[in-house]
């Protein structure tokens, strides 16, 4: 399987900007229990988002996780110059594989 | 708060072997799924393994399979990865996951 991500998006300071994860075997959907990962240049990942749309305690309200057109989506409302990163989405197949997709380089300009 | 501590990363020659380590805190171990994920250099996030809460179930990414063993010890709240048979292409940082934390990783360079 393959885990499709935009390459590269820009938003505005203030704005409003959904990445998405899509798959080679079909939609998306909860049972893939989709995640998000943020990694900032020399920095170890973190998790933002993990089974679709639940977040660990220290995940901003600005970013929130949904299924959208058989997709996985995670949205940023309110972008901030910090949340300038690379976002990784990740998908969970029949419960014994797992695949990222090649992330999202995200600018905020 | 959740701590993940690798160790065990190195330069090692193609085809020789490699043990990682993961010493961690902060949670109830024996409840949570652990994995293994690298990134090699310039590239994106791989998963490599993960293993069950009680070590009954393991699986594994297909370019590591046969190669590498994921294994527990929950008495001593620990993960390793045995890596053998290592190839150029396993070289990268590699992080401990789990209980949706990450460790700050560890360097694995397979080089001649």
């Amino acid at each position: 399987a393959v885990v499709t991500q935009e390459p590269s998006l820009t938003v505005s300071p203030g704005g409003t900007v959904s990445l998405t994860c899509g798959s080679s075997t079909g939609a998306v959907t909860s049972g893939h229990y989709p995640s998000w990962f943020q990694q900032k240049p020399g920095q170890a990942p973190r998790t933002l988002i993990y089974h679709t749309y639940n977040k660990p305690s220290w995940t901003p309200a600005r970013f929130s996780g949904s299924l959208l057109g058989g997709k996985a989506a995670l949205t940023l409302s309110g972008a901030q110059p910090d949340d300038e990163a690379d976002y990784y989405c990740l998908v969970v197949y029949g419960g014994d594989q797992e695949v990222f997709g090649g992330g999202t380089k995200l600018t905020v300009l | 708060e959740v701590y993940l501590v690798e160790s065990g990363g190195g330069l090692v020659q193609p085809g020789g072997s490699l043990r990682l380590s993961c010493a961690a805190s902060g949670f109830i171990y024996n409840n949570y799924w652990m994995a293994w994920v690298r990134q090699g250099p310039g590239k994106g996030l791989e998963w490599v393994a993960n293993i069950k809460g009680d070590g009954s179930a393991t699986f594994y990414g297909d370019a590591v399979k046969g190669r590498f063993t994921i294994s527990r010890d929950n008495a001593k709240n620990s993960l390793d990865l045995q890596m053998n048979s290592l190839r150029p292409e396993d070289s990268g940082v590699y992080y401990c996951v789990g209980a949706n934390s990450w460790g700050q990783g560890t360097l694995v360079t397979v080089s001649s």
